[in-house]
């Protein structure tokens, strides 16, 4: 059973386009974290999110975490060839302490 | 560079056999997280440490096994190998357990099982 799960699992567009990756749960999460990941590289941290309703901006990718804390999503902004990668949503489950879960993961193809 | 750093970086091992992963954290990074990252099943969670003590258990099969030592680096132990665990093996550290502290991740070991 897939706690987190991440949608969709694969999307491939043309740059410049924009692109929204969705995580959702019926668990409750203390905090929520996006990651990247390169091949043959262990996941980076993009952002934390802790707030229910919460909303956090990098540049072109737009975070937000669901009011109930049981979902989030990624959107990014005129898409670009350098933003291909895995991205993975991580929680931590609410009242179960340093465990992180992962969710399964959305391979991102920006082409040119 | 995370500061996490993972030895080896490649393994080849026959079925059967046993491997020691090793894991240094973060220079002050009390927590160890231990994931095993395949095609199939994305990043498993399998247990993590706080200082010394097994804090989470994920699903982490019987065969395979961890410590944490009293200098905070970790090993993960797996036995009896089989085919289906080539994979590739991530440590992971945190300085605390709050939401706040983030987690690094390691460059990972690739465990291949023929």
């Amino acid at each position: 059973t897939q706690l987190l799960e991440q949608s969709p699992q694969f999307l491939s567009i043309q740059e410049g386009e924009n692109l929204t990756v969705y995580c959702n749960s019926s668990s409750v999460f203390s905090s929520l974290q996006w990651y990247r990941q390169e091949p043959g590289e262990g996941p980076v941290l993009l952002v934390t999110v802790v707030t229910g309703g919460e909303v956090k901006k990098l540049k072109r990718l737009t975070f937000q975490f669901g009011d109930a804390r049981k979902d989030s999503s990624l959107h990014i902004t005129a898409a670009q060839t350098g933003d291909t990668g895995l991205y993975l949503c991580a929680g931590h489950i609410y009242n179960q302490g340093g465990k992180l879960i992962f969710g399964q993961g959305t391979e991102l193809s920006v082409k040119p | 560079d995370s500061g996490v750093t993972q030895t080896p970086k490649h393994l080849i091992t026959a079925t059967g056999q046993r491997v020691t992963l090793r894991c240094s954290p973060r220079s002050g990074d009390l927590s160890v997280y231990w994931y095993q990252q395949s095609l199939d099943q994305g990043l498993q969670f399998l247990i993590q440490y706080y200082n010394g003590e097994e804090r989470a258990k994920g699903n982490i099969l019987e065969r395979f096994s961890a410590q944490q030592f009293p200098d905070l680096h970790s090993e993960l132990n797996l036995s009896s190998l089989e085919l289906g665990d080539s994979a590739l093996y991530f440590c992971a550290s945190r300085a605390g357990e709050g939401s706040g502290n983030t987690i690094y991740f390691g460059e990972g070991s690739w465990l291949t099982v023929v």
